[in-house]
């Protein structure tokens, strides 16, 4: 069966600092795969989706970038973090595009101060 | 934005009531979908309902889309205390093929 993993769970960091959040799933081939942002009490944003190892599509400008270095492995960075960056962090995959349910990870809260 | 509305933001019910959400969204879609996030959890896919869909079931769940008025709706009948939770419509958009786009959400709350 799949399973897709996300850590850290929770995350606290300064103002400037990098980040790295790391998702990972198993049990699949060749996902799509999304990392979304969600702020408190609001529905999910999504950042960045991927349809292979290096390809990487954005969808909002902002302060992150994301990475494909592996077929099941999806990095969600930052060099320098702002306060807006606070959040819920979920990452997510899906068989063939959108026109399939997507299965989401625990996700991360992140707060910057 | 691409993002769907969902309708009511916040309901509260007695248990074993219906509940009724709503959602509308702006683009051609190929499917819409509904799920579930308890709080601080991440989200769990419940129904999924193509274009050429008017209707769908499960469980205690059902589904309907209007394509013409790009608007679908999640009926959970017979609530339970355990069905309180934010339920958010998402859009699989036609042209694009990759991205979903999530709605506002629909904050439920169950009284027991």
């Amino acid at each position: 069966s799949q399973t897709i993993h996300q850590w850290p769970a929770t995350l606290v960091q300064p103002v400037g600092s990098p980040l790295s959040l790391e998702c990972t799933v198993e049990g699949t081939s060749n996902p799509n795969l999304y990392w979304y942002r969600q702020a408190a009490g609001r529905g999910l944003q999504l950042l960045f989706y991927s349809v292979g190892i290096g390809q990487i599509s954005s969808e909002v400008p902002q302060n992150l970038s994301a990475s494909r270095p592996q077929d099941r492995q999806f990095i969600l960075s930052s060099k320098k973090l702002l306060l807006s960056d606070s959040g819920f962090y979920l990452c997510a995959w899906s068989v063939f595009s959108s026109y399939n349910e997507q299965f989401f990870g625990p996700g991360t809260r992140l707060t910057v101060l | 934005s691409q993002q769907g509305e969902e309708d009511p933001q916040a309901l509260s019910i007695q248990e074993g009531e219906n509940a009724t959400m709503n959602c509308s969204y702006k683009t051609s879609i190929n499917n819409l979908q509904w799920y579930r996030q308890n709080s601080g959890r991440g989200l769990v896919h419940l129904i999924l309902i193509r274009s050429n869909e008017r209707e769908k079931h499960s469980g205690r769940l059902r589904v309907t889309l209007d394509t013409s008025k790009k608007s679908s709706s999640l009926l959970i009948t017979a609530s339970r205390a355990a069905d309180t939770a934010s339920y958010f419509c998402a859009t699989g958009q036609k042209n694009t093929g990759n991205q979903f786009y999530f709605g506002t959400g629909t904050s439920l709350t169950v009284i027991p």
